[in-house]
C-alpha cells in the first residue's frame, strides 16, 4: 500500500500571498489530520476531516481552513501568509475518526517557508 | 499548550547503550503512543499503549505507563546510529477534546 503522500514538498511564498497544500491520504483511510510542527511550538493540531466533514478544529486563526474530497484526498489552505507560518506541514491519515486507538500514519510533510 | 513533556529534552549515548525516555501528561487518557521522526521527515507510529496497560514490547521497544503518576517511559535497548531521531509522545486526553496532543519531543543522538 502506498504511503499517505503531500505535495508539494517546498514551497516558498511572500507575506500576504495565499497558499494549498495538498494530502492524499492511504488508500482506505476517511480520516485525515492536519499539523503545524514549528521549533517554538512543536506539533500543533490544525483540523481533522473525516468522510469530508471537519470533526475538529485545533486553535488557529481563520486563515487556515481545510476541506475533504470524496476520494478522501485533503487539502489545506493558508490565506494572508505571515512570517509565522513558515513550519513543516504534515498530514496524517487514519482509517476512522479520530481519536481512536489506531496509530496515525504520517506523510513526510509541506516545507512552507514565508519571507 | 502541550499535554505531553517529554524528558530529557536531547540524549547523546553510545551505539549499543540503551536509551530512556519520559513523558509526563496532565489530564486523564485513554492511550498513549509513541512516534519517531527523522530529521525534516513525517512521524512514523512506534508503538500505542492504552490505559489499562502498564506494559508493552516491540522488538528493542519497551514502553511503560503508570496513570497515577500520569508519566509513561520509552526504553529502547541495544541503540544503533538508525536510532537517531526525535521522540515524541502524544496522548489521547479523556476529556471529549477529540484529538492527539503531541509533546515536545526528545532528539535522541546515537554516537558510533
Amino acid at each position: 500500500k502506498a504511503g499517505v503522500t503531500q505535495t508539494p514538498r517546498y514551497l516558498i511564498k511572500t507575506r500576504g500571498q495565499q497558499v494549498t497544500l495538498s494530502c492524499s491520504p492511504i488508500s482506505g483511510h476517511r480520516s485525515v489530520s492536519w499539523y503545524q510542527q514549528t521549533p517554538g511550538q512543536g506539533l500543533q493540531f490544525l483540523f481533522e476531516y473525516f468522510s469530508e466533514t471537519q470533526r475538529n478544529k485545533g486553535n488557529f486563526p481563520g486563515r487556515f481552513s481545510g476541506r475533504q474530497f470524496s476520494n478522501s484526498r485533503s487539502e489545506m489552505n493558508v490565506s494572508t501568509l505571515e512570517l509565522g507560518d513558515s513550519a513543516l506541514y504534515l498530514c496524517a491519515s487514519s482509517p476512522w475518526e479520530q481519536p481512536n486507538n489506531s496509530p496515525l500514519h504520517f506523510g513526510n510533510g509541506t516545507r512552507l517557508t514565508v519571507t | 499548550s502541550q499535554q505531553g513533556e517529554e524528558d530529557p529534552q536531547a540524549l547523546s549515548i553510545q551505539e549499543g547503550e540503551n536509551a530512556t525516555m519520559n513523558c509526563s501528561y496532565k489530564t486523564s487518557i485513554n492511550n498513549l503512543q509513541w512516534y519517531r521522526q527523522n530529521s525534516g521527515r513525517g512521524l512514523v507510529h512506534l508503538i500505542l499503549i492504552r490505559s489499562n496497560e502498564r506494559e508493552k514490547h516491540s522488538g528493542r521497544l519497551r514502553v511503560t505507563l503508570d496513570t497515577s503518576k500520569k508519566s509513561s517511559s520509552l526504553l529502547i535497548t541495544a541503540s544503533r546510529a538508525a536510532d537517531t531521531a526525535s521522540y515524541f509522545c502524544a496522548t489521547d486526553p479523556d476529556d471529549g477534546a477529540q484529538k492527539l496532543v503531541f509533546g515536545q519531543g526528545t532528539r535522541l543522538t546515537i554516537n558510533p
